[in-house]
Parts: C-alpha cells; sequence; structure tokens
C-alpha cells in the first residue's frame, strides 16, 4: 500500500535560517507528489507538485522540492525562514494509475523564531 | 470572488441530531472532494465526485451521504452525529478526478468546523 511519511511533527527554525521539512514515500513506482500549506484557521493551499521529468520543482514564497528516487524522498526547503511561513506542510503522494486520490502525511507545523 | 466556499464555518450540536454542510465551487471544475481533518490534523479524503458521480467512497459510516447537485455544489449530510465527528471537514475542488493518477492543484475551501456535544 502507498504512504506517505512526514518526519517530525514540529520543526522550530529562526527567522532567516535554513526550512528543511522531510518527506518519505512507500511506492515501488514513484507517485506523484505534493506539498501542501495550511495556515492557522484555513484551507489548505498548493506549494509544489512534482508530476513530470524536472526533479527539481519550485514553488511559491520560495519553497522548492527535490524528488529523489534513489531515497524516496520529496523534501521541501527553503533558503531563508520568513515570519510568515509558520504554518502547518503536508505532504501528499497520488499514485501513477487509477487512484483517484490524494494520501496525505501526518504534517509538520513549522515554528518560526524572531 | 472565493473560489471554494463552505457554509456554516463553524457548526455546534447536540449528539443525535442531523446536519448539513455546503460547498460551493466557482472554478468550473469537474471533480469535488469531501475531507476529514481530526484533532491531531490527519487529513483523509471521504467522497469524491466527478461531473456529479461519485467516484470515491471511502470507509465512511453510511451517516454520511454526500450530494451534488450540479457539478459547482457538492453538500455533505450527516445522520445521527457522535462525539467522534467531530473534527474540521473540508471540501475541495479539482479540474481533473485523476484517472491515471493525479496531478491537478486541488482548491481547498476554509473548512467547517463541527463540535458534537
Amino acid at each position: 500500500a502507498q504512504s506517505v511519511t512526514q518526519l517530525g511533527s514540529h520543526v522550530s527554525v529562526s527567522e532567516g535560517a535554513l526550512v528543511l521539512l522531510r518527506c518519505n514515500y512507500s511506492s515501488s513506482v514513484p507517485p506523484y507528489l505534493f506539498w501542501y500549506v495550511q495556515y492557522p484557521n484555513q484551507g489548505l493551499q498548493l506549494l509544489l507538485k512534482y508530476t513530470s521529468a524536472a526533479t527539481l520543482v519550485k514553488g511559491i514564497n520560495g519553497f522548492e522540492a527535490e524528488f529523489k528516487k534513489s531515497e524516496t524522498s520529496f523534501h521541501l526547503t527553503k533558503p531563508s525562514a520568513h515570519m510568515s511561513d509558520a504554518a502547518e506542510y503536508f505532504c501528499a503522494v497520488s499514485r501513477r494509475d487509477s487512484s483517484y486520490k490524494l494520501i496525505f502525511g501526518s504534517g509538520t507545523r513549522l515554528l518560526v523564531r524572531p | 470572488d472565493t473560489a471554494v466556499s463552505q457554509t456554516p464555518k463553524y457548526l455546534v450540536t447536540q449528539m443525535g441530531n442531523d446536519k448539513s454542510i455546503k460547498c460551493e465551487q466557482n472554478l468550473g471544475h469537474d471533480t469535488m472532494y469531501w475531507y476529514k481533518q481530526d484533532s491531531k490534523k490527519f487529513l483523509k479524503i471521504m467522497f469524491s465526485y466527478n461531473n456529479k458521480e461519485l467516484i470515491i467512497n471511502e470507509t465512511v459510516p453510511n451517516r454520511f451521504s454526500p450530494k451534488s447537485p450540479d457539478k459547482a455544489h457538492l453538500n455533505l449530510h450527516i445522520n445521527s452525529l457522535e462525539l467522534g465527528d467531530s473534527a474540521v471537514y473540508f471540501c475541495a475542488s479539482s479540474q481533473d478526478a485523476g484517472l491515471a493518477g493525479i496531478t491537478d492543484t486541488q482548491y481547498f475551501g476554509p473548512g467547517t468546523r463541527l463540535t458534537v456535544l
């Protein structure tokens, strides 16, 4: 069965520091991969997605993620954290066949210290 | 204009009651979803409709019944509410249903926080 694991339910960084949020998937065939962000009391919003050949994907707000097949990973990074990045981040996967659904990870809460 | 809207935003009710949550999208999308987010922020698909046809029905109790009167609307009716139904319910939409895997962006509504007392 396909699944997605996010390591670390909470990540705390200082403003201006590197952000690294981890996501690993388990699937014999590399799935489509997504990162969504949820700000407090709001719905989810797409940050970026891996659905084609380019393994380094750039998203909104300066975030990017790299698909690494050998490591079955799709970690999210941002060079310099901003206070406004504080939110819950979800990694999600979709199988490359008749799936119709996204499987979400358990989420990582990003805290940004001034 | 709000792309995906839900009403109500908050819903507080007693056990055993029946309630409905409404969802509308003005994006012209063909596919709509209902998700449940529990108190630990875990997000799980409940239902999906494509062109008013049900295509995903996860292991959800029969007390939950989605209804799609047209492509722009997907409502969720819940009978005999239980304490465990307390959660935030999100509606979402996308253009494509993902027959060969989901690649389309899903657009989420602001959520409806349901509290069952």
